[in-house]
């Protein structure tokens, strides 16, 4: 079955570290969604992609970086992680503007 | 921008009754999607139900369904002879419709804790 998988579930790191985390799906899907969750603000859109080579800020892009050089792959990049990053990030794909997005089961991040 | 809210934070009843849980947005489009998502403890995102703007029609999925009012940019959950499976965080979702990229991504409420007694 076509499934969307994130790496690692659980991330632990120190103030200033760079980290990346890791989505991955088989779907085919061209369009990839990076989000953050944090008590009292839902799910917060961080970055997108509509295909390989393309990449957008999203509401809350200051701080992270994706790049997307092939369709199953996203990887978020915490340039310098800062404890404010600290939450749960949830990847998604999705085929078309009409369909559901597929949530990936999420990784949460410390920054200590 | 967009922007939903939900108004409820938390929403409490019992087993085999119905609740509704509620969600407006704001949009100036005119073309858009709409979707519940149900959160688990197990933090799994789950879609509950999606609604086309265009159509009238109100969508049902078992004992889900959807009251949109698109006049008052109103979209609430029903769900009929709740079940505890059904406890969970519920998330109210907008989505535009194609913009000639691709899809955007959801814009999302804060989200409604529904509990239900046994």
């Amino acid at each position: 079955d076509a499934e969307i998988t994130q790496s690692p579930r659980h991330k632990i790191t120190e103030t200033g570290r760079q980290v990346t985390l890791a989505c991955h799906q088989t779907w085919n899907h061209n369009n990839m969604f990076w989000y953050r969750q944090d008590l009292g603000h839902g799910l917060r859109l961080i970055h997108y992609s509509y295909g390989v080579h393309d990449t957008n800020k999203g509401e809350v892009s200051d701080g992270y970086s994706v790049s997307r050089s092939n369709t199953e792959d996203l990887p978020l990049t915490l340039e310098s992680a800062a404890s404010s990053q600290t939450s749960v990030y949830f990847c998604a794909s999705s085929d078309s503007v009409n369909t559901e997005a597929f949530f990936g089961q999420g990784t949460r991040l410390t920054v200590v | 921008a967009q922007t939903v809210t939900q108004s409820q934070p938390e929403m409490s009843v019992q087993e085999a009754e119905t609740v509704t849980l509620s969600c407006t947005y704001d949009t100036s489009e005119s073309d858009y999607y709409l979707f519940w998502y149900k959160q688990p403890p197990s933090r799994q995102m789950i879609l509950v139900i999606r609604q086309e703007a265009y159509k009238q029609q109100n969508a049902t999925e078992n004992r889900f369904s959807v009251n949109f009012q698109k006049a008052a940019k109103s979209f609430s959950l029903k769900i009929s002879d709740s079940q505890l499976g059904d406890a969970a965080m519920y998330f109210c979702a907008y989505r535009r419709g194609y913009s000639g990229g691709g899809a955007d991504g959801l814009t999302f409420g804060k989200g409604t804790h529904l509990i239900i007694q046994p």
